[in-house]
């Protein structure tokens, strides 16, 4: 009984690959982020959806593109990849806004070699 | 920024003490937020303070925030071997998204 659930949990590809993570929630929840945590295990916001509509964008190279088909989904989309997006990627969700609590995901650990 | 910093980076206490976490931010916030982050896993939600709110309790876990010293305090007591884990704060500025501090690491030792 998942709540918050991605694939793939490890991604291992070469520098300049296109790829893609998804994020599924079944809370119910109107609102999905994307967050990246560092090798020093510093988290920080990338996006985030409400109904589908973008609300955050923070200063993230437009190599990052996320997609919302619907309020339970939310993929990130990386093109051309770089060794500095190596990193560990949340999806998380949460009713109403960010000022609520927040459902995280399992991570995905994305290596660029 | 308003981003909360922890304090201590890592902390090793035995079994069965008490385990507490500070957490100091720079401005004004709607309410703070705790999490727990096992490793290799997500983050989990523990307690949510708001500004007005000077003291909440779940279980075993304490936390106060003084909006006048811009602080707040994890208390984890009787700790046991699966408490375990990283300690996050995060701050909600209200027209911002929450920033996270980058935690402190917890070591309970059986």
């Amino acid at each position: 009984d998942t709540a918050v659930s991605q694939t793939p949990k490890y991604l291992v590809t070469q520098m300049g690959n296109d790829k893609s993570i998804k994020c599924e929630q079944n809370l119910g929840h109107d609102t999905m982020y994307w967050y990246k945590q560092d090798s020093k295990k510093f988290l920080k916001i990338m996006f985030s959806y409400n109904n589908k509509e973008l609300i955050i964008n923070e200063t993230v190279p437009n190599r990052f593109s996320p997609k919302s088909p619907d309020k339970a989904h939310l993929n990130l989309h990386i093109n051309s990849l770089e060794l500095g997006d190596s990193a560990v990627y949340f999806c998380a969700s949460s009713q109403g806004s960010y000022h609520n609590e927040q459902f995280f995901g399992p991570g995905t650990r994305l290596t660029v070699l | 920024s308003q981003q909360g910093e922890e304090d201590p980076q890592a902390l090793s206490i035995q079994e069965g003490e008490n385990a507490t976490m500070n957490c100091s931010y720079k401005t004004s916030i709607n309410n703070l937020q705790w999490y727990r982050q096992n490793s290799g896993r997500g983050l989990v939600h523990l307690i949510l303070i708001r500004s007005n709110e000077r003291e909440k309790h779940s279980g075993r876990l304490r936390v106060t925030l003084d909006t006048s010293k811009k602080s707040s305090s994890l208390l984890i007591t009787a700790s046991r071997a699966a408490d375990t884990a990283s300690y996050f704060c995060a701050t909600d500025g209200g027209n911002t998204p929450l920033v996270f501090g980058k935690g402190t690491r917890l070591s309970v030792i059986a």
